[in-house]
């Protein structure tokens, strides 16, 4: 069974632009989160999808957003980069509907603003 | 809200050492806890987990049981190895904000 797929791997952007990060699930799963990741703050909580619907978001601004398909693939995209936004990008997946079970993680996106 | 508050590292064994790194929450209701373990240039992967008070999660000779009385899940092992060495996260989950909480993960080398 294949694992939790983040594409890209590795992304530099300038300021200013925007990007868009790809999420594809363990087949037959349906809750997809997002996870930043920096040295300073640790592992912060972006939000998290189920069937489409956004259940839950953190505290991020507006710039961040993301999606989810009817095939559970997730995107998310940030806008007017800031240098700030450097970090490791984590999507996770699980098989129900609540946080109480396991979270599958992908191998991440790295994006580095410059 | 929720939090995780682990001991900070790094930590530095040397091989066969005993592990020990602590882990507290706060949490309303019974949450669910878990250990992850990330290796360099990796994602996170799940170590082991306790669904209810007084479960002892174990797995590749690591150990941790939730302990509702004190608040803690703290992470053991009786003999690290070189390969063990990596950032362990504690984190805790369940409700109805549907997220895991990450404590800040401690750094751990084992020295041959």
């Amino acid at each position: 069974k294949a694992g939790v797929t983040q594409t890209p791997r590795y992304l530099i952007k300038t300021r200013g632009q925007q990007v868009t990060l790809s999420c594809s699930p363990i087949s037959g799963h349906r809750s997809v989160s997002w996870y930043q990741q920096t040295p300073g703050q640790g592992l912060q909580f972006l939000f998290e999808y189920f069937s489409e619907t956004q259940r839950n978001k953190g505290n991020f601004p507006g710039r961040f957003s993301g999606r989810q398909f009817s095939n559970s693939r997730s995107e998310m995209n940030v806008s007017t980069l800031e240098l700030g936004d450097s970090a490791l990008y984590l999507c996770a997946s699980s098989p129900t509907a609540g946080s109480d079970t396991e979270a599958f993680f992908g191998q991440g996106t790295r994006l580095t603003v410059v | 809200g929720n939090s995780v508050t682990q001991m900070e590292g790094p930590v530095t064994l040397s091989e066969e050492a005993f592990l020990t790194i602590n882990c507290t929450y706060t949490a309303t209701g019974y949450p669910s806890l878990f250990w992850y373990v990330q290796y360099p240039g990796e994602g996170l992967q799940l170590l082991l987990k306790a669904t209810k008070a007084d479960d002892k999660g174990s797995n590749k000779g690591f150990e941790a049981t939730y302990r509702k009385e004190t608040t803690s899940f703290h992470l053991e092992k009786g003999s690290v190895q070189v390969s063990d060495s990596a950032v362990y996260f504690c984190a805790l989950g369940g409700g109805s904000n549907y997220k895991l909480t990450f404590g800040k993960g401690t750094l751990l080398t084992v020295n041959p």
